[in-house]
């Protein structure tokens, strides 16, 4: 099972939007509604930020939202703030029983 | 409060063996699947290993299949992952799940803190 694909790097400024991209294949995103999204910092464990393609888990800002298209998910952040910054995770259920994550986006915040 | 904390990481020889345990709380353990996702030094995040919340399936990574077996102990609130046959490339952090859902992982809703597996002669 190769690995969703992620932009590697993503950067805006405090109060902007961005969005990150998240690329899998008929066998994963573009059949099921069972994408996640997560947030790491610097030798923290991974959080999760959105499931469900678009639900975010009690006490996750509603600055996070998720959306998906066809194979393409994605993870958008609305008023980026400094403590926003960090590597960020998009994952998949699959047609093996298993999951798939992406490589991981670096995002800075400028 | 859902807690998991994992132990058991260590130094370890190619070739060799290591259990690493995985202790939980705060929520009805035998209700939900727990899984295992590892993270190699300065790489992404790699998904090991799923144990649904009776025990009755496991599912693992072409990767480690047939050298790692998940197991649980519903009565300890435990989960464990032998690993054997252990090569360079298995090192990592390895992080004990807790799934949102019972049989198969289609979210992660807590992680624990990691152990550091280290396979070098």
């Amino acid at each position: 099972q190769s690995a969703l694909t992620q932009p590697a790097s993503v950067s805006g400024s405090p109060g902007q939007s961005i969005t990150i991209s998240c690329t899998g294949t008929s066998t994963d995103i573009g059949t099921y509604d069972y994408v996640s999204w997560y947030q790491q910092h610097p030798d923290k464990a991974p959080k999760l930020m959105i499931y469900d393609v678009s639900d975010r888990p009690s006490g996750v800002s509603n600055r996070f939202s998720g959306s998906k298209s066809g194979k393409t998910a994605s993870l958008t952040i609305s008023g980026l703030q400094a403590e926003d910054e960090g590597d960020y995770y998009c994952a998949s259920y699959t047609s093996k029983y298993s999951v798939v994550f992406g490589g991981g986006t670096r995002l800075t915040v400028l | 409060e859902v807690q998991v904390l994992e132990s058991g990481g260590d130094l370890v020889q190619p070739g060799g063996s290591l259990r690493l345990s995985c202790a939980a709380s705060g929520f009805t353990f035998m209700t939900y699947a727990m899984t295992w996702v590892r993270q190699a030094p300065g790489k992404g995040l790699e998904w090991v290993s799923t144990i649904s919340g009776s025990g009755g399936s496991t599912y693992y990574a072409d990767s480690v299949k047939g050298r790692f077996t998940f197991s649980r102990d519903n009565s300890k609130n435990m989960v464990y992952l032998q690993m054997s046959s252990l090569r360079a490339e298995d090192t990592a952090v390895y992080y004990c799940a807790k799934a949102r859902s019972g049989v198969v992982v289609t979210s992660i809703d807590y992680w624990g803190q990691g152990s550091l597996v280290t396979v070098s002669s």
